[in-house]
C-alpha cells in the first residue's frame, strides 16, 4: 500500500500572502495524484487532478506541481475562503488509493 | 447538473451490517467508463478511500476492508450500494460516495481515472450499543 505524507500539519498564513502544501508518496505514483479541498462541514471538493491541472471552475491562484514521489500545492494569494484542510490523493493504477493525513490552513 | 447523495441508517449496533446507498443524477450510471467511489472520514480526522465500481462492473476494494465490504450498483435506479458487515465503533464515520471521470484513450488502450470530480454532501452513520 502507498503512504501518503502531507507537510506541514498546520501551516498558519496570512490572507494575501502564499501558501506552499507538500505531499510525499512513498513509492513513485507518476502524475496520479489529486488535491481536495474541505471546509468546516462540508464534503471535499476536487481542486487538482493529474498533479498539476486544475478542475473545473477553480481560481487561477491554486496550482499542483510534481511527480513521482514529490508534489506541492500552491495558492498565490491567500483569500478568507481558502482557509480549510487540503488532502491528497494518489491514485496509481491499484487500490487503495489513499489519502494523505490533510494540511489544515490556518488564518495567521 | 450532477449530484450524488448518500442515504443509509444514522445508528447501526456492533456486530451488525452497514448497507448505504448513493443515488444519483445528471449522470448514468451506464456511461461508458465513469464509476462512483465510496470514501468515509472519522470525526476529525482524515479521508479513507473504501471502494469503487465502474460501469462494467468493475470494482476494487480497500485492501484493509476487503472482507468486510461490497459494492454494487442498480443503473436503473440510478443507485450505487454499499455493504459494510461487522460493524465496529471504530467505523463511526461520515459516509461519502463520489464520482470518478471518464478516462481516456492513447491509441487503443483506455486509461481509467481514479480520482472523484463530484462529491455528496455524506451521510453520518454511528456505531454504538
Amino acid at each position: 500500500e502507498i503512504v501518503m505524507t502531507q507537510s506541514p500539519a498546520t501551516l498558519s498564513v496570512s490572507p494575501g500572502e502564499r501558501a506552499t502544501l507538500s505531499c510525499r508518496a512513498s513509492q513513485s505514483v507518476g502524475s496520479n495524484l489529486a488535491w481536495y479541498q474541505q471546509r468546516p462541514g462540508q464534503a471535499p471538493r476536487l481542486l487538482i487532478y493529474g498533479a498539476s491541472t486544475r478542475a473545473t471552475g477553480v481560481p487561477a491562484r491554486f496550482s499542483g506541481s510534481g511527480s513521482g514521489t514529490e508534489f506541492t500545492l500552491t495558492i498565490s494569494s491567500l483569500q478568507s475562503e481558502d482557509f480549510a484542510v487540503y488532502y491528497c490523493q494518489q491514485y496509481n493504477y491499484r487500490p487503495p488509493y489513499s489519502f494523505g493525513q490533510g494540511t489544515k490552513l490556518d488564518i495567521k | 447538473q450532477v449530484t450524488l447523495k448518500e442515504s443509509g441508517p444514522v445508528l447501526v449496533k456492533p456486530t451488525e451490517t452497514l448497507t448505504l446507498t448513493c443515488t444519483v443524477s445528471g449522470f448514468s450510471l451506464n456511461n461508458a467508463r465513469m464509476g462512483v467511489s465510496w470514501i468515509r472520514q472519522p470525526p476529525g480526522k482524515a479521508l479513507e478511500w473504501l471502494a469503487h465500481i465502474f460501469s462494467n462492473d468493475e470494482t476494487g476494494y480497500n485492501t484493509s476492508l476487503l472482507d468486510r465490504l461490497t459494492i454494487s450498483q442498480d443503473p436503473s435506479k440510478s443507485q450505487v450500494v454499499l455493504t459494510m458487515t461487522n460493524l465496529d465503533p471504530v467505523d463511526t464515520a461520515t459516509y461519502y460516495c463520489a464520482r470518478i471521470p471518464s478516462g481516456y484513450f492513447v491509441g487503443s488502450y483506455y486509461y481509467y481515472y481514479y480520482y472523484m470530480d463530484v462529491w455528496g454532501k455524506g451521510t453520518t452513520v454511528t456505531v454504538s450499543s
